[in-house]
C-alpha cells in the first residue's frame, strides 16, 4: 500500500543546530507540502513542491528551506534551530493542488 | 492567514448524540475538504464537497456547502466515543494555491 512516511517521530536539538526532517512518499504524488501544528495556530504551511526542482514558500517559511530532487522526498531544513520553532511537523502529499492531502504520522521536535 | 474558521473551538456530548462543526471562509472556493486528527497522529481525510455541491453523505457523516454565505457543516450522527477527536476544514482557493485549513473543532464524546 502507497504511503507517506516521516522520521524521525521525536527530535531533540540544541539551539543554533541543523536539523533535517525527512519525509518521504510512495504515492508517487507531485505535490508534497510541510506544515508545523502548535496550539492555538493550527496548521501553518512552511514550504510547499508542485515537483521535482520546484519549491514555495508557505506563510511561515523563515528559518527553513526545503529541496527536492526527486518525487518521493521532501526534506525540511531547519538552518540554525530556534526554540520558536519547537513544535510538531507535518509532512503531505497530493496527486492533484486541491485535491485529497494525505498525511504522515508527525514529528515532534524539541529545540532547547 | 487561515481561511477556514471552524466553530465551535472544542464541543463536548453524550455518545449517541449528533455533532455538528460549522466552517466558515472568506474567499471564493473550488473545493472544501473536512479532516480528522486523532490525538497524537497526522490528519485523515474525511470528505471534500465542491463548490457546485450543497450536500454529502459519507456513512456517518453530513457535510451541507452553502457558498453564498460562505460556510459549510459536518454533522456526526450517532455518535460514538471514537470519533473524539479534532475536525479541521481545509478551502482549495481559487487559482493556483494550497488547501487553508482552520485552527479546527475538539469534539469529545463521552460514553
Amino acid at each position: 500500500d502507497a504511503e507517506i512516511t516521516q522520521s524521525p517521530r521525536h527530535k531533540i536539538t540544541e539551539t543554533g543546530r541543523q536539523v533535517t526532517l525527512a519525509c518521504h512518499q510512495t504515492w508517487n504524488h507531485n505535490n508534497m507540502f510541510w506544515y508545523r501544528q502548535d496550539l492555538g495556530h493550527g496548521l501553518r504551511l512552511i514550504h510547499y513542491s508542485y515537483g521535482v526542482q520546484d519549491t514555495n514558500k508557505g506563510e511561515v517559511s523563515d528559518g527553513y528551506s526545503v529541496s527536492r530532487s526527486n518525487t518521493e522526498d521532501l526534506p525540511l531544513t531547519l538552518e540554525s534551530a530556534a526554540s520558536s520553532q519547537t513544535s510538531v511537523y507535518f509532512c503531505a502529499s497530493s496527486e492533484g493542488l486541491g485535491e485529497t492531502q494525505y498525511f504522515g504520522p508527525g514529528t515532534r521536535l524539541l529545540v532547547l | 492567514s487561515q481561511q477556514g474558521e471552524e466553530d465551535p473551538q472544542a464541543l463536548s456530548i453524550q455518545e449517541g448524540e449528533n455533532a455538528t462543526m460549522n466552517c466558515s471562509y472568506k474567499t471564493s472556493i473550488n473545493n472544501l475538504q473536512w479532516y480528522r486528527q486523532n490525538s497524537g497522529r497526522g490528519l485523515v481525510h474525511l470528505i471534500l464537497i465542491r463548490s457546485n455541491e450543497r450536500e454529502k453523505h459519507s456513512g456517518r457523516l453530513r457535510v451541507t456547502l452553502d457558498t453564498s454565505k460562505k460556510s459549510s457543516s459536518l454533522l456526526i450522527t450517532a455518535s460514538r466515543a471514537a470519533d473524539t477527536a479534532s475536525y479541521f476544514c481545509a478551502t482549495d482557493p481559487s487559482g493556483n494555491t494550497p488547501l487553508v485549513f482552520g485552527k479546527g473543532t475538539r469534539l469529545s464524546v463521552i460514553a
